[in-house]
């Protein structure tokens, strides 16, 4: 079945330092490829997606490139701030299945 | 723009019990999936409803069940509560099935524990 693997937690960075967070997939067809965010005691936040190979999803900063050959969908933020101190989700929806996978999120924390 | 709302916030119960958990989409979405975090993981697909149907189930017992109402709301019920049923439920709701682009879009969950 479909499984997303990411790095291990958790990642303690300085603030404007550089951020990845690694993310792989099995998973059969075509999925398209997510990022949420969960903050303190909130649900998730959709803060990246990709839906074809090649594809790179951004936002506020973060980008994400879909790596078919790889399998991959890493998690970049060029300079980190404390405010994007959360629990990062790696997940995928295949198609004609809207359930999402998850991997197991990443702790990230930030300090000034 | 109302986005997804659950309630209740936390609830406590006791093993053998039996809880039911609400969740109103957002404006728009006609699709609702639930969704178990135990702490320290990632959420777990349990089903999702559409048309008032269940149209798939992830690796749940039965004593989890649900429902979809005619205003595209949900229910998700768990019968006779084990101490492995504590956790945050999610709903989500999303607009259509079948491709895997729509986004899905989150509450703030419900924190259940059973003692």
């Amino acid at each position: 079945g479909n499984s997303v693997t990411q790095m291990e937690g958790p990642v303690t960075l300085s603030e404007e330092a550089f951020l990845t967070i690694n993310c792989t997939y099995t998973a059969t067809g075509y999925p398209s490829l997510f990022w949420y965010v969960q903050y303190p005691g909130e649900g998730l936040q959709l803060l990246l997606k990709a839906t074809k190979a090649d594809d790179k999803g951004s936002n506020k900063g973060f980008e994400a490139t879909y790596r078919k050959e790889t399998t991959s969908f890493h998690l970049e933020k060029g300079s980190v701030q404390v405010s994007d101190s959360a629990v990062y989700f790696c997940a995928l929806s295949g198609w004609g299945a809207q359930k999402l996978v998850f991997g197991q999120g990443t702790r990230l924390t930030i300090n000034p | 723009d109302a986005g997804v709302t659950q309630s209740p916030t936390h609830l406590i119960k006791t093993r053998g019990q039996q809880v039911t958990l609400r969740c109103s989409p957002k404006s728009g979405h006609d699709t609702v999936s639930w969704y178990q975090q135990a702490l320290g993981q990632g959420p777990q697909f349990i089903f999702q409803y559409y048309e008032e149907e269940e149209r798939q189930r992830g690796n749940f017992p039965d004593r989890f069940s649900g429902h979809q109402f005619p205003n595209y709301s949900s229910e998700l019920n768990v019968n006779a509560l084990l101490l492995g049923d504590s956790a945050l439920y999610l709903c989500a709701s999303s607009r259509g099935t079948g491709g895997s682009s729509y986004e899905q879009y989150f509450g703030p969950g419900t924190r259940l524990t059973v003692t």
